[in-house]
């Protein structure tokens, strides 16, 4: 166990709709990071937070937002879901900058039909 | 922006021997941090091994060890004695220390343990 809890496991939507992942991060960790893993593919970075600031952004597309909380879970909100859309979302946390490792939750499976 | 390039899309392996997967990387930066991720069938992002650049030491784990040449900007992994359980994907990544604090993953090798 990471320490990292991501909910749903799974989620399955129609085209169109509108859902939010969410994350909690490792006790006092500040940073957080979304990645999308489509089938068979690698992870592609899509946005980082660092104790509630927007840190980095990847390929996240307009569709896409986040955010982090005082609490620092952090939430990703994903709109006008395409079947292309389809992916396992990860979310990451690491205490602080620079000399730590990423430790990931088991991931959002999302499935849009 | 770095990169991070592993060219081998997939590797197999005997069980009990050796196999090294590669891993090279693009950086301007002198401080960095280089890992090894493995990802079985769960999907679940495992780290499995981590090396700073500042250490001439190469890191190991038990089974697992790396040859990090900073001069060439490689690093791979080395899985001795391997087992049916090693047989996952294995992501190599970097991380910069002094900006953005993001981290690269390269596009991973798949293995295979043959028994």
């Amino acid at each position: 166990d990471s320490g990292v809890t991501q909910t749903p496991k799974h989620l399955i939507t129609a085209t169109g709709q509108r859902v939010t992942l969410r994350c909690s991060p490792r006790s006092g960790d500040l940073s957080v990071y979304w990645y999308q893993q489509s089938l068979d593919q690698g992870l592609q970075f899509l946005i980082q937070y660092y104790n509630g600031e927007e840190r980095a952004k990847g390929n996240i597309l307009e569709r896409f937002s986040a955010q982090q909380f005082p609490d620092l879970h952090s939430e990703l909100n994903l709109s006008s879901l395409e079947l292309g859309d389809s992916a396992l979302y990860f979310c990451a946390s690491s205490p602080r900058r620079g000399s730590a490792e990423a430790f990931f939750g088991q991931g959002t499976r999302l499935t849009v039909v | 922006a770095q990169t991070v390039t592993q060219s081998q899309p997939e590797m197999s392996v005997q069980e009990a021997e050796t196999v090294t997967l590669s891993c090279t990387y693009d950086t301007s930066e002198s401080d960095y941090y280089l890992f090894w991720y493995k990802q079985p069938p769960s999907r679940q992002m495992i780290l499995v091994i981590r090396q700073e650049a500042y250490k001439q030491q190469n890191a190991t784990e038990n089974r697992f060890s790396v040859n990090f040449q900073k001069a060439a900007k490689s690093f791979s992994l080395k899985i001795s004695d391997s087992q049916l359980g090693d047989a996952a994907m294995y992501f190599c990544a970097y991380r910069d220390s002094n900006t953005g604090n993001q981290f690269y993953f390269g596009t991973g090798t798949s293995l295979t343990v043959i028994p």
